[in-house]
């Protein structure tokens, strides 16, 4: 049980576009999802969490323009990363939770490379 | 602040040996209590999670809580080259709406 489906696994794509990823809760409802960045050797960075139908709260220092997150259900959360540049190239996942006193279960990770 | 504090290793131990990673925390009102193993270039996976005081066994993983030391750690019996991995301890708080918390991980390394 607990599983938390996310797409793509991997993105390459050029300077300025945007890339959606989807992150699903296959067998419960998630309350909240959360998004998270991890550069190479380096610690999980939250980037925001998400309850849904509401607006995303977002880490500090992390841009809500250039990271469109949208929670439209209970099974799916987006992360939408806009006009995309080098420095955006990193490992992106999402986790979910069903409870508040609960473990996050986390997605497989999109890998993101911007040329 | 609330953090989570783990020794950033490496921990090397022989393989079938007992691996020991420890885990600190400085929200007294921290609740429940979650450990992940990643491998390189993957995500999280959980492991164990503990909610009271005292130990909690799982096939080769035993998950032990103080909460007046503020205090976790997991042991691993059996070290498996497998088990080669950097192992995340998580804290939920009830303040701040049950906010988790990652510690940074330790890099555990069995030895063939």
């Amino acid at each position: 049980g607990a599983v938390v489906s996310q797409h793509p696994s991997w993105v390459i794509c050029k300077s300025g576009t945007s890339v959606k990823i989807e992150c699903r809760s296959l067998d419960f409802q998630a309350t909240t999802m959360f998004w998270y960045r991890q550069f190479p050797k380096q610690s999980l960075m939250l980037m925001a969490t998400s309850n849904e139908g509401s607006k995303a709260t977002y880490e500090q220092g992390v841009e809500k323009d250039k990271f469109l997150i949208n929670h439209a259900s209970l099974t799916l959360s987006t992360l939408t990363v806009t006009s995309a540049h080098p420095e955006d190239s990193s490992f992106y996942i999402c986790s979910a939770r069903d409870r508040v006193d609960g473990p996050q279960h986390f997605g497989d990770g999109t890998r993101l490379s911007i040329l | 602040q609330k953090e989570v504090e783990q020794n950033s290793g490496p921990l090397s131990v022989p393989e079938g040996a007992i691996a020991s990673l420890n885990c600190t925390y400085s929200d007294r009102g921290s609740q429940s209590f979650f450990w992940y193993r990643q491998y390189s270039g993957k995500s999280p996976e959980l492991i164990m999670f503990i909610y009271s005081n005292g130990d909690k066994e799982d096939g080769r993983f035993t998950a032990q809580l103080n909460k007046a030391s503020q205090y976790v750690s997991l042991l691993i019996r059996d070290s498996q080259p497998s088990d080669s991995a950097t192992y995340l301890c998580a804290v939920n708080s009830d303040t701040g709406g049950f906010k988790t918390i990652f510690g940074a991980g330790t890099r555990l390394f069995v030895k063939a």
